[in-house]
């Protein structure tokens, strides 16, 4: 199986600062990652597809990175109900697995 | 709009089996994969596995098989997942959800089942 190591655990984090989250597969995985983020007693909600492909409906401040098996989350200019955990999800190979998660925290 | 709607929570008994169901609406149902996912509390996801409600083609992860079967039935537009044997490391919530085409990155989620497993 693909193994997903996020990092950091928990980020904490002033509302307005720019961010990044750090996603690496156990294998080089193409672009086949995707991101997500849960609130506490959500379902999660996809951000982005495909490692940098927008998602309709979501803020423009998200955006992705990377290819291999190095992936980034972007932040630019985090707001109030940014402050969740986020996942992300590989699909280049089965069984689809995610990442641990990264809580993003108000400092 | 595409809509999943998932049963009720369940408390269960360590041995027992249980089947939740997800209910899917706003699309052509036999079109789509619908996976399960499970959660633990405060853990991250993991992929249980997938059926295709047109050809009742199912594909597991290792980890889960013998533990869940996939089911669908056409004429209500729901899938169904039983848990079988079940112990206190089942206790979860479980949510279904739909690819935008296959199961690669997943646009539509259920609400979540909880499942507590307790003698």
């Amino acid at each position: 199986d693909i193994m997903l190591t996020q990092s950091p655990a928990t980020l904490s984090v002033t509302p307005g600062e720019s961010i990044s989250l750090s996603c690496r597969a156990s294998q080089s995985i193409s672009t086949n990652l995707h991101w997500y983020q849960q609130k506490p007693n959500e379902s999660p909600r996809v951000l982005i597809k495909y490692a940098s492909q927008t998602i309709s409906g979501i803020p423009s401040r998200f955006s992705g990175s990377g290819s291999g098996t190095d992936f980034t989350l972007n932040i630019n200019r985090v707001e109030p109900e940014d402050f969740s955990v986020y996942y992300c999800q590989q699909s280049n190979s089965w069984p689809r697995t995610f990442g641990a998660g990264t809580k993003l925290e108000l400092k | 709009q595409v809509q999943l709607q998932q049963s009720g929570a369940e408390l269960t008994k360590p041995g027992s089996s249980v089947k939740i169901s997800c209910k899917a609406s706003g699309y052509t149902f036999t079109s789509y994969d619908i996976s399960w996912i499970k959660q633990r509390p405060g853990q991250a996801l993991e992929w249980i596995g997938a059926i295709n409600p047109g050809s009742g083609g199912t594909g597991y992860n290792e980890k889960f098989k013998g533990k869940a079967t996939l089911t669908v039935d056409k004429s209500s537009s729901t899938a169904f997942m039983q848990l079988s044997s079940l112990t206190p490391e089942d206790t979860a919530v479980y949510y279904c959800a739909r690819g935008y085409y296959g199961p690669n990155w997943f646009a539509y989620w259920g609400q979540g089942t909880l499942v507590t497993v307790s003698s």
